[in-house]
């Protein structure tokens, strides 16, 4: 089992804010990957890294922004947040890089509200 | 482009009864990936099962089990005797072999929930 944390679980925050989630895992996989839950569950993909110094954008533009400087440290950045950032994140990685049936393991996510 | 359509979007049964979450894909290539994961009310998205194109054996695993059709484009999966603990968001996902470079694509999720 993976293992992959992220805090903060929840951050209540007023408009305008810089804001960092982080996300750690502990495994050595080089993929990992941002996805935002909507209240109607829907997941969408907004940021990946298939490694240290590489970071692209998913299916869904978001104005976050990621870094990727370490192999575990993958964290994400609103540098004003806004009510309609307000989601549930989700941080995942995959141990495997080829062909894509990589399986993710995902964190418990980050439920941010923007006030 | 790739889609992947849950239907059901909530099913509310009685402990101990089956019930099947359906999902239908869309999809150009002729090798792909499909999983389902679970997310229970803690939030963590938990790997159920994943499997190929190529590979149409359907999968018992306990009391779930997954019916791969590529003739009619449906991965869906049964629970078999349900329990409370079921109760959670299922999702269904599709990963394409030609570009593994992309993240899995996920259904819009199935709420399950199982009263006592």
């Amino acid at each position: 089992e993976a293992d992959i944390y992220q805090t903060p679980r929840y951050l209540v925050i007023g408009t305008g804010k810089k804001i960092t989630l982080e996300c750690s895992q502990t495994m050595g996989h080089d993929k990992m990957y941002w996805y935002q839950q909507d209240p109607g569950m829907e997941l969408h993909l907004i940021h990946y890294s298939y490694g240290v110094n590489s970071t692209e954008k998913g299916d869904l533009s978001s104005e976050s922004t990621v870094s990727r400087i370490r192999t575990e440290h993958f964290p994400l950045t609103l540098e004003s947040a806004r009510p309609s950032h307000t989601s549930q994140y989700l941080c995942a990685s995959s141990e495997e890089t080829t062909g894509g049936r990589e399986k993710l393991f995902f964190g418990s996510g980050t439920q941010l509200s923007v006030l | 482009a790739q889609k992947v359509t849950q239907a059901q979007t909530e099913i509310s049964v009685v402990e101990k009864e089956d019930v099947t979450l359906d999902c239908v894909y869309e999809t150009r290539d002729t090798t792909y990936y499909l999983f389902w994961y679970k997310q229970p009310p803690s939030g963590e998205l938990v790997f159920l099962i994943r499997r190929n194109s190529f590979d149409e054996q359907n999968e018992i695993s306990g009391r779930y089990s997954w019916n791969f059709q590529k003739s009619t484009s449906s991965f869906n999966f049964t629970i078999t005797a349900s329990q409370v603990v079921d109760s959670a968001v299922y999702f269904c996902a599709l990963s394409e072999f030609y570009t593994g470079r992309r993240a899995l694509t996920f259904g819009s999720g199935t709420r399950l929930q199982v009263q006592p």
